[in-house]
């Protein structure tokens, strides 16, 4: 079946830096989204990308969409506490219905 | 004004019972979803309905019956919970199937305990 391969699994990182996650796949996707959940809540949408190469920015995130459709990079620049949480990626394909293939997740940690 | 809202937010059981989680979205989506987490925090769908018809059913036990009365609602009733049944669960919709109207909107989700 389709998988995403997210990483890294963990970030620690001090108050400040910039971030950078991906998201790899062996199989072709049409659409990538990147999502946040925050302890106790469910995953938030940050942006949603739809065209091999392009490439997304909201606020202080960056996001982009690779050319051969089997990856995807979201950035954070300047991270700050609030920051902290799971991100995951998630991509659809033609044919899927509607089916959301979710990466496993990477855990950000922001040290004040 | 919340977009997509569950009922319970948590859910404390015995093995064996049945029990029911409700969710509602007030977005006007065609598509609701219900997605199931692990303790590893890892996201699988497990249904997803559209127009109230059922469109996806990730090989979920027979145990696991969604209903869904009219398209802001989409029940998850579950039949004789099993241990392994403990987990997260969240809903979403959107607006439809495809491409960027498949922008899912997540519910607070319902943590279920089987004791």
């Amino acid at each position: 079946g389709q998988q995403l391969n997210q990483s890294p699994q963990s970030m620690f990182i001090q108050e400040g830096e910039d971030v950078s996650m991906n998201c790899t796949s062996s199989s072709i996707f049409n659409t990538w989204l990147w999502y946040k959940q925050d302890p106790g809540e469910g995953p938030v949408l940050l942006i949603a990308l739809y065209k091999a190469g392009e490439l997304t920015s909201n606020g202080r995130l960056t996001a982009q969409f690779g050319i051969t459709r089997k990856d995807s990079f979201l950035n954070i620049s300047a991270s700050i506490p609030s920051d902290v949480g799971i991100y995951f990626c998630a991509g659809q394909w033609d044919g899927s219905q509607g089916n959301l293939i979710f990466g496993k997740g990477t855990k950000l940690s922001v040290k004040p | 004004d919340t977009a997509v809202s569950q009922t319970p937010k948590y859910l404390v059981t015995q093995m064996g019972n049945d029990k029911s989680i409700k969710c509602e979205q007030n977005l006007g989506h065609d598509t609701m979803y219900w997605y199931k987490q692990d303790s590893k925090k890892f996201l699988k769908i497990m249904f997803s309905y559209n127009n109230k018809e059922l469109i996806i059913n990730e090989t979920v036990p027979n145990r696991f019956s969604p209903k869904s009365p009219d398209k802001a609602h989409l029940n998850l009733h579950i039949n004789s919970l099993e241990l392994g049944d403990s987990a997260v669960y969240f809903c979403a919709s959107s607006q439809d199937l495809r491409g960027e109207w498949n922008e899912q909107f997540f519910g607070p989700g319902t943590r279920l305990t089987v004791l």
